[in-house]
């Protein structure tokens, strides 16, 4: 079935460092959402970019549909982006395939 | 933005008890899920359902039922809850099946 990977599984920055997280897919993908998931355990998503690129604040997404992957850009990092990033794509049946997530800590 | 609220935010239990958690969204979304996060798994998907009475499994179904009374509601029930059922419970909404979801904030359980 699909599978998604996301790297690096952790990483840790200082604070105002720009962060680049990773997404690869086993096969193509009609949708795909970045969530955040804070320390306590909430989830919220962040952006929804199957193809090309797309900015929110300080978060730039670009898919790379033909080649099965994305990537999360997150400029200028601040402490409180400090949690778990999480990538899923849509399969066929409209449920999401999840990755594990990259766990990001901003050292102030 | 969907409000999607849950409740208990967090059950304990023994193990071959009775658990009901309830899911409500306020946004008249179609589609509703019931997910489990674990350490090592990600989320995977127990059940969902894209309307009253409708019931889909998920990718990880056994031991559990669900039950969606109205469109708001969605309900995970849990049996004779077992120590491996022990995890962070997520219920979700969207409005069509490939459309952003929109999550509650969980349910932790514990089943001892």
């Amino acid at each position: 079935g699909q599978q998604v990977q996301q790297s690096p599984s952790s990483l840790v920055l200082q604070e105002g460092e720009n962060a680049e997280l990773q997404c690869n897919f086993s096969s193509t993908a009609t949708q795909l959402q970045w969530f955040y998931q804070s320390p306590g355990g909430s989830l919220v998503s962040l952006l929804s970019n199957p193809s090309g690129t797309k900015h929110t604040g300080r978060l730039t997404s670009t898919t790379v549909t033909k080649e099965r992957r994305s990537s999360l850009h997150i400029s200028s990092s601040q402490t409180t982006d400090s949690g778990t990033y999480l990538c899923a794509i849509g399969a066929s049946n409209y449920q999401l395939i999840w990755g594990s997530g990259t766990k990001l800590i901003i050292k102030p | 933005e969907a409000a999607v609220t849950q409740s208990p935010r967090n059950k304990v239990t023994v193990t071959g008890g009775n658990v009901t958690l309830s899911c409500r969204q306020t946004n008249s979304h179609n589609y509703m899920y019931w997910y489990r996060q674990d350490t090592g798994h990600g989320l995977r998907l127990i059940h969902y359902s894209y309307g009253a009475g409708n019931l889909q499994i998920g990718d990880v179904p056994d031991g559990y039922k669900a039950t969606r009374t109205t469109q708001e509601d969605f309900f995970l029930l849990l049996e004779l809850a077992s120590p491996s059922q022990t995890s962070l419970y997520f219920c979700a909404s969207s409005d069509g099946g490939g459309d952003t979801q929109y999550f509650g904030p969980g349910t932790r359980l514990l089943v001892l």
